[in-house]
C-alpha cells in the first residue's frame, strides 16, 4: 500500500526553467511533509519541508506548496540548474501513535536539468 | 548537515550466510536511527526504528529475527541480515537522528547487498 506517490519517474527540464515535482498521499493522518534530495551513492538530503497548517513555503529557489483538500503537494524550483539534477523524495509523516519522526517515502523522481 | 557513514558501501555474500553493515553518526549523537530498505524503483521503505539502548522497533511484515539491529551506542548501530538470501539482496541506508524534528534525519550513503 503506497501511501505516498510519486508518478512521475522523471522529468527534464531545461536550465533556467522552472522544475515541478509532485507528490499526491492517501493518509489523511499525515500532518509533515518533507522533500529530500539524492544524488548516486548518497543518502538523500533535507531539502525543504511544510507543515500541514500551512500551504505554502519558500526557501531560495525552493518552494513547496500543499493542497490538503487534494492530498497533493508539489515542489517548485526557480530557476533550475544543472546542478538540480538528481532523485527527488517526497516523504510525509504524522503524529500517531508510536510515530514519532518515521517517514514515509514516495518512490522519487528522477529530474535532469540540461543546458 | 550532519554526517551519517556505513559500512560497507557493498557487500557481496553467500546464499545462508550473515552479514552484518555498520551505521555511524560521525559528528552527533543520534539518539534514535533509523533502517530502510530500498528495492528497485521502489521508494524507500522503513524497517526498523532503534533507540539507544532499547530493542529496535520493527515495522510490520519486516522479520525481527532475520534482520537484527543494535543501538549500543549513540553513534553506532548495526544491522545484520541472518541467513541471507537473494531475495534479501537491496539497498539498505541508515539515518541517525538527534532530536524529534522531522528534519533533523540525517542519511547514510547506503549499502548495496547481494546475495548469490
Amino acid at each position: 500500500d503506497q501511501q505516498v506517490k510519486q508518478n512521475s519517474p522523471s522529468l527534464s527540464v531545461q536550465e533556467g526553467r522552472i522544475s515541478i515535482l509532485n507528490c499526491d498521499y492517501t493518509n489523511s493522518m499525515f500532518d509533515y511533509f518533507l522533500w529530500y534530495k539524492k544524488y548516486p551513492a548518497e543518502g538523500p538530503t533535507f531539502l525543504i519541508s511544510i507543515s500541514s497548517i500551512k500551504d505554502k513555503n519558500e526557501d531560495g529557489r525552493f518552494t513547496v506548496f500543499l493542497n490538503k483538500s487534494a492530498k497533493h503537494l508539489s515542489l517548485h524550483i526557480v530557476p533550475s540548474q544543472p546542478g538540480d539534477s538528481a532523485v527527488y523524495f517526497c516523504a510525509a509523516s504524522g503524529r500517531v501513535t508510536g510515530g514519532g519522526n518515521k517517514l514515509t517515502f514516495g518512490t522519487g523522481t528522477q529530474l535532469k536539468v540540461e543546458l | 548537515g550532519a554526517v551519517v557513514s556505513q559500512h560497507p558501501s557493498w557487500v557481496i555474500c553467500k546464499s545462508g550466510t550473515s552479514v552484518k553493515i555498520e551505521c555511524r553518526s560521525l559528528d552527533f549523537q543520534a539518539t534514535t536511527m533509523f533502517w530502510y530498505r530500498q528495492f528497485p524503483k521502489q521508494s524507500l521503505m522503513l524497517m526498523a526504528t532503534s533507540n539507544e539502548g532499547s530493542k529496535a522497533t520493527y515495522e510490520q511484515g519486516v522479520e525481527k529475527d532475520k534482520f537484527l539491529i543494535n543501538h549500543a551506542s549513540l553513534t553506532l548501530s548495526t544491522l545484520t541480515v541472518t541467513s541471507a538470501h537473494p531475495e534479501d539482496s537491496s539497498f539498505y541506508i541508515c539515518s541517525g537522528s538527534a532530536g524529534s524534528s522531522y528534519n533533523e534525519q540525517f542519511f547514510g550513503p547506503g549499502t548495496r547487498l547481494t546475495v548469490l
